[in-house]
């Protein structure tokens, strides 16, 4: 049973670079996130999707991209890797309906030099 | 602005000492309130949902509760596995959204 698996565990990136981190869950979830975890500040929404071919903004969506072309997948895209996303990146996935919990893969660690 | 506040921010228990962590929250409509657990280098793991004030979740020794502004999470007797940092996310009406607290760290000595 994996659950939400994230790929890679760690990268480590120099400014300018553009890489995608990847994103995949099995149990046929509808909605699924994308969230950075600062220390201090919480884990903060990137974007998320409500299902297959539909994606919305989060609270801080600036210089990332994504795109939900299958159930399964969600990629999360840096454009133009800067200092300020070096951070802890987490997928999570949901059922629909009222208050279904959030299900969190283990995160990408990724440093930008 | 909706905000979420958690304190204490860190919080060292000797095995067996009973304490409790305070969300407080200024969301408008609220939906439902999630805790969590998350261990270092892990992702969180889901704990409880609340719905409504009065509510109250148990799990082994950890038990939730909600009022109309704040969660409590109260650790009976804990163990040194129950060390990990403790998050909050209230969910409000407007979406699929949820504001996390900063957490609580708690570390456990045995």
């Amino acid at each position: 049973n994996a659950g939400v698996t994230q790929t890679p565990k760690f990268q480590v990136l120099k400014t300018g670079q553009s890489m995608t981190l990847q994103c995949a869950q099995d149990m046929n979830h509808e909605y699924m996130s994308w969230y950075r975890q600062d220390p201090g500040m919480g884990l903060r929404l990137i974007h998320y999707s409500v299902g297959a071919g539909i994606t919305d903004q989060g609270e801080v969506p600036n210089g990332y991209n994504v795109s939900r072309s299958t159930t399964e997948d969600f990629p999360l895209r840096l454009l133009s890797a800067a200092p300020s996303q070096t951070s802890v990146y987490f997928c999570a996935s949901r059922a629909a309906g009222n208050n279904q919990p959030q299900h969190f893969g283990d995160g990408t660690r990724l440093s930008i030099l | 602005e909706d905000q979420v506040t958690q304190s204490p921010e860190a919080l060292r228990l000797q095995e067996g000492e009973s304490s409790s962590l305070n969300c407080s929250y200024t969301v408008s409509g609220l939906r439902g309130l999630f805790w969590y657990r998350q261990d270092p280098g892990k992702g969180p793991e889901f704990l409880f949902t609340l719905y409504s004030a009065g509510e109250e979740k148990e799990k082994e020794r950890l038990k939730a509760t909600l009022t109309k502004k704040e969660s409590f999470l109260h650790i009976t007797a804990p163990k040194p596995e129950d060390s990990a940092t403790y998050l909050c996310a209230p969910q409000w009406a407007a979406g699929n959204k949820l504001t996390f607290g900063g957490g609580t760290r708690v570390l456990v000595k045995p």
